[in-house]
């Protein structure tokens, strides 16, 4: 059966860098993007980027240019995401979902807590 | 960018009721439209995707309609499972943007 699993929660401070990951399991990797979506707390949903298991191309939203990296490891199937100059906003719940347009599976999210 | 719209952003209902959520877009988007549910501390989970078209394993309660720049989630009959979050989604090559919400809870 698919699965997403992600990474364990993070406490970071501000001014640094997390990265996040999601190891996919019970489909072909390389046959589908992933995509990454945060969820701020009582907030809604809120679309990152994407990035291409095969190739490994992104688009990321334009909120996160530079500061936002996606990154694929084909030989475990796990994608990656790194977020750098955090500040308090980036408090979040961060999820991946598979897929090119909408998303079938997602992980269980990952909270990343920023705080002085 | 496209903008994603939902009314109302609360909805109170009653088990058996039917709903209907609006999904509205600053342009036209097509039929390239999905929703979600999410619950309290879960990933959100995809039941319609295309405007219309229901997820394998998604009750047939729920329904899909639109094109366009209107889009409409229903819950035929509301179950006690149904109370939760619902978000539509936008998607095109590369670029996804989601509605505001809508949490339906129970009258």
């Amino acid at each position: 059966q698919v699965q997403l699993v992600q990474s364990g929660a993070e406490v970071k401070k501000p001014g640094t860098s997390v990265k996040v990951s999601c190891k996919a399991s019970g489909y072909t990797f390389i046959s589908y993007y992933m995509y990454w979506v945060r969820q701020a707390p009582g907030q809604g949903l809120e679309w990152m980027g994407i990035i291409n298991s095969r190739g490994g191309s992104t688009n990321y939203a334009q909120k996160f240019q530079g500061r936002v990296t996606m990154t694929r490891d084909t030989s475990t199937s796990t994608v990656y995401m790194e977020l750098s100059s955090l500040r308090s906003e980036d408090t979040a719940v961060y999820y991946c979902a598979r897929g090119y347009s909408y998303g079938d599976f997602w992980g269980q999210g990952t909270l990343v807590t920023v705080s002085s | 960018d496209i903008q994603m719209t939902q009314s109302p952003s609360t909805l109170s209902a009653s088990v058996g009721d039917r709903v209907t959520i609006t999904c509205r877009a600053s342009q036209s988007v097509s039929s390239w439209l999905a929703w979600y549910q999410q619950k309290p501390g879960k990933a959100p989970k995809l039941l319609i995707y295309k405007a219309s078209s229901l997820e394998t394993g998604v009750p047939s309660r729920f329904s899909g309609s639109g094109s366009g720049t209107e889009f409409t989630l229903t819950i035929s009959s509301l179950q006690p499972d149904d109370f939760a979050t619902y978000y539509c989604q936008h998607y095109n090559s590369y670029y996804q943007t989601f509605g505001q919400g809508t949490k339906l809870e129970i009258k």
